[in-house]
């Protein structure tokens, strides 16, 4: 079974401050490991994801994700936090076989930017 | 851009009563997935669905709920006899080629048992 789990239910940084959303995850298989947001009153919108290419992912609004296959981590940062970057995190990992899609959700981090 | 759309964007029933959530998929996706959020919670898989078919499902997709692809462009999910439990966000995704593949998100229904 497949499961990832995010360490922080919230975090607060400054605006202008380095933002890092922790995710771990834990799978028998290799991984597809995804970051997306949920801005208030809203669906989810992907940031990014690993898909066994490169270890270093870049996604949209300046963040960035590294896959650490030794410490089974894949955390989420971006060098200075905006405003707009308050929102929800939900790191997320699937499978690759038939039967086996869906996306498994980690609780979630509401990430407060204090300007 | 193509986005999932999903109607109604709130729905209120009373305990007991059927409901039927109604997605469209972007056009040429072939995999469907509804998932659900309970207020304060994460996001819970619920079912997935390809070639007219369930590919997976939860625990939580009991008896009481069904899938269906209708006519081809929409995906529906009922719920038979809804419980105050089932107070949830309802999200529907689909992607073109399952697993691995991003899964695009609509914005959800909001249903209320009262």
């Amino acid at each position: 079974a497949q499961s990832v789990t995010q360490l922080g239910s919230h975090v607060s940084v400054s605006e202008g401050a380095l933002v890092l959303l922790r995710c771990n995850y834990s799978s028998s298989v290799p991984p597809y490991l995804f970051w997306y947001v949920q801005y208030p009153n809203q669906g989810l919108q992907l940031l990014l994801k690993y898909t066994s290419a490169a270890t270093l992912v870049k996604g949209i609004n300046g963040f960035e994700a590294e896959f650490k296959k030794s410490e089974t981590s894949f955390h989420l940062t971006k060098p200075s936090a905006h405003m707009s970057d308050a929102a929800e995190y939900f790191c997320a990992v699937s499978g690759l076989d038939f039967g086996n899609e869906k996306l498994t959700f980690g609780t979630g981090t509401r990430l407060t930017i204090i300007p | 851009e193509p986005e999932v759309t999903q109607t109604p964007s709130h729905q209120v029933t009373q305990m007991g009563q059927e409901v039927i959530l109604r997605c469209v998929p972007i056009s040429n996706h072939l995999y469907f997935y509804w998932y659900r959020q309970i207020l304060g919670q994460k996001v819970e898989f619920l079912v997935s669905f390809y070639n007219n078919e369930i590919s997976e499902k939860s625990e939580i997709f009991d008896d009481q709920f069904s899938v269906e692809r209708p006519d081809g462009s929409n995906f529906t999910l009922k719920i038979r006899s809804t419980k105050l439990e089932d107070s949830a966000m309802y999200f529907c995704a689909s992607n073109i080629r399952g697993g691995g593949e991003t899964q695009y998100f609509g914005p959800g229904t909001r249903l209320l048992v009262l």
